[in-house]
Formats: C-alpha cells, sequence, structure tokens
C-alpha cells in the first residue's frame, strides 16, 4: 500500500539557521509530490509541486527551495530561516486525478 | 485570480446535530476536495468530486457547477467529528494543485 513519511514532526530553529525537511513516499512510482505551508491564523498555501524528477515548480516567491533528488523523495530547504517562516508544513502526493495524500506534518518554529 | 472562501470559520454543534459547511469557489475547478484536519494538524481526504454528491458513512459532499458551489454535510454529528474541515480546488490540470478555504472549526458538544 501506499504511504507517506515526513519528518521531523516537530522543529524549533533559531532565526538565520538552515533547514532540510524530508518526505518520502512507498508504493506508488512517478507520483506528483507537493509542499504546503500552513502559517497561523492563514489557509494551507501550496509552495512547490513536481511532478518528475529534477522538476520543481514554486508558487510563491521565498526563502524556501524543493528538490527532488529521487522520484519518491521531496526535499524543503533553506539556508537561512526567517521568523516568518515559522508554520506547519505538509508534503502530499497524488497521481493523476486521485486525491492527494498528505503526510503528517511539520511543525517549525522560529526563535 | 482563483480563489475558495468557506463559511463559516467557526462552528460550534450539540451532538446529534446536522452540519452543513459551505463553500464557493470563484472560476471554474476540474475537482473539488474535503479535507479534515486533526486537532494535532494531520489531514486526510474526504471527498473529491466533479459533480453531484459523494456519501461516505455520515458525510454527505455535494457540489453545484453552475452555482460554483459545494457543500459538506454530517448527519447525528458526534465530538469525534470536532476538526477543521477544509474545502480546497482544484486547478492547474494534471499538476492537481489546489487552492484552500482558510476552513472551518467545527465543535461538536456533547
Amino acid at each position: 500500500s501506499q504511504t507517506i513519511h515526513q519528518w521531523p514532526a516537530t522543529l524549533v530553529q533559531p532565526v538565520g539557521s538552515p533547514l532540510s525537511l524530508e518526505c518520502t513516499v512507498e508504493g506508488t512510482s512517478n507520483p506528483n509530490l507537493y509542499w504546503y505551508r500552513q502559517a497561523a491564523g492563514r489557509g494551507l498555501q501550496l509552495l512547490f509541486y513536481s511532478v518528475g524528477i529534477g522538476q520543481i515548480s514554486s508558487e510563491v516567491p521565498q526563502n524556501l527551495s524543493a528538490s527532488r533528488p529521487q522520484d519518491r523523495q521531496f526535499i524543503l530547504s533553506s539556508k537561512k530561516l526567517l521568523l516568518s517562516d515559522s508554520g506547519f508544513y505538509l508534503c502530499a502526493w497524488s497521481t493523476s486525478n486521485q486525491p492527494q495524500h498528505f503526510g503528517d506534518g511539520t511543525r517549525l518554529s522560529i526563535l | 485570480k482563483n480563489e475558495v472562501e468557506q463559511s463559516p470559520q467557526n462552528l460550534t454543534a450539540q451532538e446529534g446535530e446536522f452540519i452543513t459547511i459551505n463553500c464557493s469557489y470563484s472560476v471554474g475547478i476540474s475537482a473539488l476536495h474535503w479535507l479534515q484536519q486533526h486537532p494535532g494538524g494531520g489531514i486526510v481526504s474526504l471527498f473529491m468530486l466533479s459533480s453531484g454528491k459523494k456519501k461516505h458513512g455520515r458525510l454527505i459532499a455535494t457540489i453545484n457547477i453552475q452555482e460554483k458551489h459545494s457543500s459538506l454535510h454530517i448527519t447525528a454529528s458526534h465530538p469525534r467529528d470536532s476538526a477543521v474541515y477544509i474545502c480546497a480546488g482544484e486547478y492547474g490540470g494534471s499538476q492537481g494543485n489546489l487552492i484552500f478555504g482558510k476552513g472551518t472549526k467545527l465543535s461538536v458538544k456533547p
């Protein structure tokens, strides 16, 4: 069966530090992969999506980046975190015309 | 600009009540999703629909394409239904990009 793993579940980082959040999917090939963020008091917002290895599309300008080094691995990164990067980050996957499946999320607090 | 609006923002109900959450979207979508977000943040997809009506247990989702409106109904509500319910419109073809409403926080009291 298909599963999605996202880690860590919670993370506290100082301003200016780097970030790496990882998401992996099992049980499916060539999925569409997504990174979302839910800032405090706001709805979910799509940050990045990928339809294949090395193919990344960004929906909003920011100091975050995403990479897809393998078919079922999606990484969200930052070189220098800002206070405004605090929030709840969700990874998701889907295949054509099917509902998205979400990871458990990472709660990121920037101090 | 693609937008998804949900109402109400907050909803408190007594156990057993019939609940309706509404969602409107601004332009044509390929599908409409209803999601449930638990207090810990985890999200579960409830429905994906592009026309008509779908039912799963006590949950019913409907969509009116002409009016660009969808509703999520919960029959015989229970405290375990307490969660945030999120409507999302799918745009962008095969990429499956979602634009989310801000969610409806439902609290069902025993």
